[in-house]
């Protein structure tokens, strides 16, 4: 079945600098690949998805590539800042079943 | 706000006590999905339900069921409660039943077993 990896646990980075999160798939099936923030005291929500047919998508400062050949995709945050902290999930589906990553947990210093 | 409720917000019971956690999904969402998450840990999924009937089965205990009622909501039971089952419970829906739809989650219930 699928296995989803993702690294780092923990990011901590200077505000107003680059975050990337990255994760690999062990399914070649996978197509649809989103990405999750969870904020302290709530549950996860969408923040930008991905699907097989295409290679990067940005929207303002995310941006979320696909290397199909190598199977992962990464999560890229410019110009962080305060309210970017949180708990982020990457996730990779079939379109059967969604298998999750187990999180990264992203620390915005002052 | 997404739209997903669930009550109660926290719960503390006993162990081997039985528990009934209540979800609502989106207006119009047919699938319920749920999760368990642990201090500090990732998510677990548990089980999908689509239109009433179950769709796809995570890592959910033998002690653990749910339901999907004609009205859509959902109820997950935990039974024989033990110490280890205190965690955050999450329910989400989406509108169709394949995985390559949004989920939208739920506040989450706190479930603490004393």
């Amino acid at each position: 079945g699928e296995n989803v990896e993702q690294h780092p646990s923990t990011l901590s980075v200077q505000e107003g600098d680059s975050a990337v999160i990255k994760c690999t798939y062990s399914d070649s099936a996978s197509n649809y690949f989103p990405w999750y923030k969870q904020e302290l005291g709530k549950g996860p929500q969408l923040i930008i998805d991905i699907r097989s047919n295409v290679g990067e998508k940005k929207d303002q400062r995310i941006a979320v590539t696909l290397n199909k050949t190598a199977k992962h995709f990464s999560l890229h945050i410019t110009e962080t800042q305060p309210e970017d902290s949180a708990v982020y999930f990457c996730a990779a589906s079939n379109n059967y079943q969604l298998i999750w990553g187990a999180g990264t947990k992203l620390i915005i210093k002052p | 706000d997404s739209g997903v409720t669930q009550t109660p917000k926290h719960l503390i019971t006993a162990t081997g006590q039985r528990v009934t956690l209540r979800c609502s999904p989106r207006s119009g969402d047919l699938s319920v999905y749920w999760y368990q998450q642990s201090l500090d840990q990732g998510l677990q999924f548990l089980i999908q339900y689509y239109n009433g009937e179950e769709r796809a089965k995570g890592n959910i205990l033998e002690r653990f069921s749910a339901q999907q009622f004609p009205d859509l909501h959902s109820e997950l039971n935990l039974s024989s409660l033990e110490l280890g089952d205190s965690a955050l419970y999450f329910c989400a829906s989406s509108e169709g039943q394949g995985a390559g739809y949004e989920q939208y989650f739920g506040p989450g219930t706190r479930l603490t077993v004393t």
